[in-house]
């Protein structure tokens, strides 16, 4: 089973659509979730964290299920702008003294006018 | 220079070539990691440096060599690579408090060094 799951998409919605990505992890020991955004030939940036409580930026909405290892993202009124492949992360305390991050595959998203 | 700068940013070696990728970072953080990045995979986390300790090694071929000579500066060299070994190598930094507490976990990437191995 792999350790973080994405569906690899694309996802092709209209501007203003409002469009969700969901992300499941195996390992239960796992402690902090994040969002990253990768643009095409560029570098994954942060684009938020994951609480358990959920929060919100701006248009962005990350939710966390830790009971059943599943986490979310949601994106409303869909920008061009927005058009990106999204990474899921997962990170691990390890005994060696630090934390392990496991990044998804990636879900492609693409926003057309 | 600001956030985490990589060298060189394309690179073309043959297989018998050694040569080494740079990464420096200007955010006073105390992690490094190298991770490798090929076409339709996730990216694989190769090394962790914490306080200039490798914390991580994820079974990586020891044709690939880190160093890490402060925490500022992270290094990987490479020897007799082979073509599957094209890909895109970031590097990233982040801040960690002492064990068990961490200050910050977020990762800030280099723009990647692209390899390609004839």
């Amino acid at each position: 089973r792999k350790e973080v799951e994405q569906d690899p998409g694309p996802f092709n919605v209209p501007e203003g659509a409002t469009v969700a990505f969901n992300c499941t992890y195996s390992n239960s020991a796992s402690q902090s979730f994040f969002w990253y955004r990768q643009d095409c030939r560029k570098e994954p940036k942060l684009l938020m964290s994951v609480y358990s409580s959920g929060n919100e930026d701006g248009r962005f909405t990350a939710q966390l299920n830790r009971a059943s290892q599943y986490i979310s993202l949601l994106i409303r009124d869909s920008k061009l702008s927005d058009s990106a492949t999204y990474l899921c992360v997962v990170n691990t305390w390890a005994s060696g003294g630090s934390y392990i991050p496991t990044f998804g595959r990636g879900t492609s998203l693409i926003v057309h006018p | 220079e600001t956030g985490v700068t990589q060298t060189p940013r394309h690179l073309v070696m043959g297989m018998t070539n050694k040569k080494s990728l740079k990464c420096e970072q200007h955010l006073g953080h105390n992690a490094m990691y190298w991770y490798k990045q090929s076409a339709k995979k996730p990216l694989e986390l190769m090394f962790v440096y914490s306080l200039e300790e490798r914390v991580e090694n994820n079974s990586v071929p020891s044709r690939f060599s880190p160093e890490c000579p402060n925490s500022s500066h992270l290094f990987l060299h490479l020897h007799t690579l082979q073509p599957e070994d094209s890909a895109l190598y970031l590097c990233a930094s982040s801040q960690e408090g002492v064990r068990g507490k961490p200050i910050q976990e977020t990762q800030y990437f280099g723009p990647g060094t692209r390899l390609l191995v004839l």
